[in-house]
């Protein structure tokens, strides 16, 4: 089992549209989260952090952490289709540990 | 300000040839780490350099060799490639730490025949 999990997808919503993405984590341990987001091939850019539980909004983006759950959550409000692209979660221990991605396409 | 640099963005290699994948990073970054995505896999861990002068294991380190060349620079080797490292390979540069992102260069794109 990976430490963190996250459902590749794909995943397509139209414009407008709240997208949430999800992953979960293993060790209880982890406090630092990440979110990146990779375009088609280009290389992953952090798009938001968060460090131990609670929300943190950036704009049209908010991360979420429930440490009860181990669960780590990414919404986007009013979607676009310059959205579109590969979304990474993963937590920092020293070593950012991925989860797998999920490809978001978000069509007008 | 180039951020990340790897070279080359793509290779060909025949199975059992050898090359050198280069990075370099302008940030003054103590840490830095080598990654390959295969698709279904996200990123995986092959190598890391916490700061100049040391190198440490990933999750899939066999294979490949490191070498941390100074603070600015550190490269991938494959001895001798095999088809099941064809992937796409990605440099990262941080300031080292829990609490602080990764800078990824571009990729390299290798596929092993």
């Amino acid at each position: 089992q990976k430490e963190v999990e996250q459902d590749p997808g794909p995943l397509s919503v139209p414009e407008g549209a709240i997208v949430s993405l999800n992953c979960t984590y293993s060790n209880s341990a982890f406090q630092y989260f990440m979110w990146y987001r990779q375009y088609s091939r280009k290389g992953p850019e952090l798009l938001m952090y968060t460090y131990s539980s609670g929300n943190k909004e950036d704009g049209r983006f908010t991360a979420q952490v429930d440490k009860s759950s181990k669960y780590i959550s990414l919404f986007i409000r009013d979607s676009q289709p310059s959205d579109s692209a590969t979304y990474l979660c993963a937590s920092n221990t020293g070593k950012l540990i991925f989860g797998q991605g999920t490809t978001l396409q978000v069509k007008p | 300000n180039a951020g990340v640099t790897q070279t080359p963005k793509f290779q060909v290699l025949k199975t059992g040839q050898s090359m050198t994948l280069q990075c370099a990073q302008d940030m003054n970054h103590n840490s830095m780490y080598w990654y390959r995505q295969d698709p279904g896999m996200g990123l995986r861990l092959i190598y890391y350099s916490a700061s100049e002068g040391t190198t440490d294991k990933g999750e899939v380190p066999n294979g490949y060799n490191v070498s941390r060349l100074n603070k600015r620079e550190f490269s991938l080797r494959l001895e001798s490639a095999a088809p099941s490292q064809t992937s796409v390979y990605f440099c990262a540069s941080s300031e080292g730490g829990s609490n602080y992102g990764y800078t990824f260069g571009s990729g390299t794109r290798l596929t092993v025949v």
